[in-house]
């Protein structure tokens, strides 16, 4: 069981919206920014969302993060194929002093 | 370009020691935190260590006692000391630099315990 649960999967079809959700606790989401990151198979994560709703440059803004308490959320809107994918969350946690990861959600477009 | 390049993954048998290494580039290292993360075959991603751009460091529980992390600001590099390996310490082990706008991943080195 995850520090941060995520749900496993998440679907749609193209044009669509999804979204993530990260649930977490006043030791982590609720004092630290959130990070999410997005995995290919066979790859390294890459950075997706920074401090909560930052978006790095090249990132299109069909991805979009919130936070709101010790939850936050990554949404995807206009779905496309391409981005089927692993997504990630991420916080530092003030009771571990250790990064918490949640524990994946594998995005399929239908 | 930030550049982060991981060595030193191998095959070991449990009990045994490995040490890996990342080489940085493209940025200040000494003025970056440095992580790493591994990932177990098929699963999701799991925090192991934290250097902070001062030395201060931390562990994940599942590898402190047996896991170092140290770093060298004169060669831009960090490293991984594995001592007592097991067979959950299996995967790819990923550097990754910190900051607050987020970390920029190197491509991993696949350390194998059986």
């Amino acid at each position: 069981q995850s520090v941060l649960p995520q749900p496993p999967s998440a679907s749609g079809t193209p044009g669509q919206r999804v979204t993530i959700s990260c649930s977490g606790s006043s030791s982590n989401i609720g004092r630290n920014p959130v990070f999410w990151y997005r995995q290919f198979p066979g790859t390294a994560p890459k950075l997706l969302i920074y401090t909560n709703s930052q978006r790095p440059s090249g990132v299109p803004d069909r991805f979009s993060g919130s936070k709101s308490g010790t939850s936050a959320s990554l949404d995807i809107s206009g779905l496309r194929s391409e981005d089927e994918a692993d997504y990630y969350c991420a916080a530092w946690d003030d009771s571990l002093s250790g990064v918490v990861f949640g524990g994946g959600t594998k995005v399929t477009v239908l | 370009e930030v550049q982060l390049v991981e060595s030193g993954g191998d095959l070991v048998q449990p009990g045994g020691s490995l040490r890996l290494s990342c080489a940085a580039s493209g940025f200040t290292f000494s003025s970056y935190n440095m992580d790493w993360v591994r990932q177990a075959p098929g699963k999701g991603l799991e925090w192991v260590s934290h250097i902070h751009s001062g030395g201060t460091v931390y562990y994940a529980d599942s590898v402190r006692g047996r896991f170092t992390i140290s770093r060298d600001n004169s060669k831009n590099s960090v490293f991984l000391q594995m001592n007592s390996l097991r067979a959950e310490d299996t995967g790819v082990y990923y550097c990754a630099r910190g900051g607050t706008s987020g970390w920029a991943w190197g491509q991993g080195t696949m350390v194998t315990v059986s």
